[in-house]
């Protein structure tokens, strides 16, 4: 079964430091998305991406984040300077249809960014 | 923007039954619910496209109520594998895809 792929599965960083997380979306999904969730909290809503450009960001998606999709089939989100307040879990997730009908998210199993 | 899931946290013996809503301030085009266990990613559980739609998946069943801008699901006859932390998920405009507040459910023996 076709599945989203992250990775690194955990990561451990100084504050200030720039983190990349890697994500490889299902091969026919058209529309990407990254989501944090600190631990035990709600699972928030980063970024969603379509066509190579970002489609929608949250609030807490400031110049500190952007996304990528190098090729095709990766697609990243940087961090360039990490706080201690980034460390939480993120996840990637994609679908195949979008707005107005937006199809199952399916997740990868998440990248745990622990910031020291 | 997110929207809000009552209870915040149920425990239940197994058997028992649990409401979860969810409810958005602005208008929902569609409701998802995920399940999550600890320590793993969402899981999805279904989607409802329209108001007044209903569907059910094994004992775990769930309705939309477009005019309300509220969701519900139902789990009966609740099972030890149901524990989880239950999400319901929204489109907002454009592309944003927004989960609810989050709902922990513990089904106890």
């Amino acid at each position: 079964e076709p599945e989203v792929t992250q990775t690194p599965s955990h990561q451990v960083t100084q504050m200030g430091q720039e983190v990349i997380l890697r994500c490889v979306p299902i091969s026919n999904h058209l529309y990407f998305y990254w989501y944090r969730q600190i631990l035990g909290q709600k699972v928030e809503f980063l970024v969603s991406f379509y066509n190579n450009e970002i489609s929608e960001k949250s609030e807490i998606f400031d110049d500190q984040f952007s996304v990528e999709r190098p090729d095709g089939s990766n697609f990243t989100l940087k961090i360039r300077s990490t706080k201690l307040e980034d460390s939480a879990m993120y996840f990637c997730a994609s679908t195949q249809t979008g707005p107005g009908n937006t199809g199952e998210l399916f997740f990868g199993e998440g990248s745990r960014l622990t910031v020291l | 923007q997110q929207p809000v899931q009552s209870p915040q946290a149920v425990i239940l013996r197994e058997g028992e039954d649990a409401v979860i809503n969810c409810s958005s301030s602005k208008a929902l085009y569609s409701v998802h619910w995920y399940r999550q266990k600890h320590g793993e990613a969402p899981v999805f559980l279904m989607i409802l496209l329209k108001g007044g739609e209903q569907k059910g998946h094994d004992k775990i069943s769930a309705s939309f109520n477009e005019k309300k801008q509220q969701s519900s699901l139902y789990l009966t006859a609740s099972q030890l594998s149901y524990s989880g932390t239950y999400f319901c998920g929204t489109e907002l405009t454009g592309n944003q895809f927004y989960f609810g507040t989050g709902t922990s459910l513990t089904v106890i023996p």
